[in-house]
């Protein structure tokens, strides 16, 4: 069964601290990657998207791949309270030939000021 | 911005009664996804569509149903909705084509069933 594995947390880190979220996935073919950031009582909201190995930044936010580990992460430099939320790591396996996704159960974030 | 909406935010329904959702993207998008989301099991795919009139089982598909006869609109049915489908109701979207998977959700729908 393809799977998608994340820490449930909390992970807890102060305020202006840098929050590393970590993914695995069991799917070698695996070609996309994202990070949804979720509320509490709200629905997802996609903040990165990553392709190929290596480092992606958009602001604050850097999403890391490793595809010969099987790893993608996300770090969140200079962290703010309103960053405290639950991320989800998706994964598109790519056998289907589908545009499907397989989500992790989420890890949650706690920031304090 | 990519638009997805659902036709209610909160449902109150009785066992036993057909229950409707309703979800409407405003992209063009040709895929349409219809998940459930429970404490400590995560987002699970129930049916999506990748064109009109085409629909594909997810995950957990048994005891529900669904309808694409626009390329915008997607519908989730509950033929005879039981207390086990209580849930949070998500419906997503996105282009299709190799590369295009980023999936944008609606608002949810918050099911209780009596």
């Amino acid at each position: 069964q393809k799977e998608v594995e994340q820490n449930s947390g909390p992970l807890s880190v102060p305020e202006g601290a840098i929050a590393s979220l970590n993914c695995t996935y069991s799917d070698r073919v695996s070609q996309s990657f994202f990070w949804y950031r979720q509320y509490s009582g709200k629905s997802p909201e996609l903040i990165m998207s990553i392709y190929s190995n290596g480092d992606k930044e958009d602001g604050r936010f850097t999403a890391q791949l490793n595809k010969a580990s099987q790893y993608v992460s996300l770090l969140i430099r200079d962290s703010q309270p309103s960053d405290s939320a639950t991320y989800l790591c998706a994964v598109n396996m790519g056998t289907s030939g589908y545009s499907t996704l397989t989500f992790g159960k989420g890890t949650m974030l706690l920031v304090s000021p | 911005d990519v638009k997805v909406t659902q036709s209610s935010r909160y449902l109150v329904k009785r066992t036993g009664e057909k229950v409707f959702l309703e979800c409407v993207q405003d992209m063009d998008h040709e895929n349409m996804f219809w998940y459930r989301q429970d404490p400590g099991l995560g987002l699970r795919l129930i049916y999506f569509s990748y064109d009109v009139k085409m629909k594909e089982k997810g995950d957990i598909p048994e005891g529900y149903s669904v309808s694409r006869e626009k390329k915008e609109r997607f519908s989730l049915i509950l033929e005879s909705a039981s207390t086990n489908q209580t849930s949070m109701y998500l419906c997503a979207s996105s282009f299709g084509g190799a590369g295009y998977n980023e999936q944008f959700f609606g608002p949810g729908t918050r099911l209780t069933v009596l």
